[in-house]
């Protein structure tokens, strides 16, 4: 079985200022994917970042970047700059195998002004 | 284009009464549908998955059942619903795991 886990139930952040999530996950198999979603109070889910775990690049997404570490099974989100619109429930996911994802519980980022 | 269509956005249900909650996709073939569950502040809850036509695998045993009638068509029932059935409900779709989900805007779901 497959577990993601997310540390930080809830975090806070001073606009403009940088803000890290931690994800760690579980898995035995070599090959998978790592993402990030967002849920701003809308509850919409929009995807923020994905990873393949093939390579060791670290994705970036104009603010958002990550610091997988593939040995350690981590896989933290950094916003840069935060802005008031990041306020928003962060879910970790990993994807392996045909079509099914696994997310972590969540970390609600508050960005204050 | 792709796009996932959910509704009704909100919906206020008596207990004991019955659901019918409809997400549809367009621009695709033959994707993998899911409905997923998330109380207040809380995780998401896979309830049911389906590959194909007619092919549903549920997640969690509960008084909710699952309906794929068409390919790109995932429903949600219950003929009697409860209390604790309140919640946000979630459709996604996708059709490979290597670019995660597509979900829809969600139905937020209050039983009295």
């Amino acid at each position: 079985a497959q577990t993601v886990t997310q540390s930080q139930p809830e975090m806070s952040v001073q606009e403009a200022e940088t803000v890290t999530l931690s994800c760690t996950y579980d898995t035995s198999e070599n090959n998978y994917y790592l993402f990030w979603y967002k849920q701003p109070p809308s509850r919409q889910m929009i995807l923020v970042i994905r990873q393949e775990a093939y390579k060791q690049q670290n994705a970036t997404e104009n603010r958002f970047s990550v610091n997988f570490q593939k040995a350690a099974k981590s896989f933290s989100l950094k916003i840069s700059d935060s802005q008031l619109g990041d306020t928003a429930m962060y879910f970790c996911a990993l994807g392996r195998g045909s079509y099914q994802l696994t997310f972590g519980k969540g970390t609600k980022l508050s960005v204050i002004p | 284009s792709q796009t996932i269509h959910q509704w009704p956005a909100t919906l206020v249900q008596p207990v004991g009464s019955p659901l019918s909650l409809e997400c549809t996709v367009e621009g695709t073939s033959n994707p993998n549908l899911y409905w997923y569950r998330q109380a207040a502040g809380r995780g998401l809850q896979l309830l049911f998955y389906s590959v194909g036509i007619g092919q549903i695998s549920s997640e969690v045993p509960q008084n909710l059942s699952a309906s794929r009638p068409q390919d790109r068509q995932f429903i949600l029932s219950s003929k009697k619903l409860l209390l604790s059935d309140s919640g946000f409900y979630l459709c996604a779709w996708n059709i490979q795991v290597n670019y995660g989900y597509t979900f829809g805007s969600g139905t937020r779901l209050t039983v009295v």
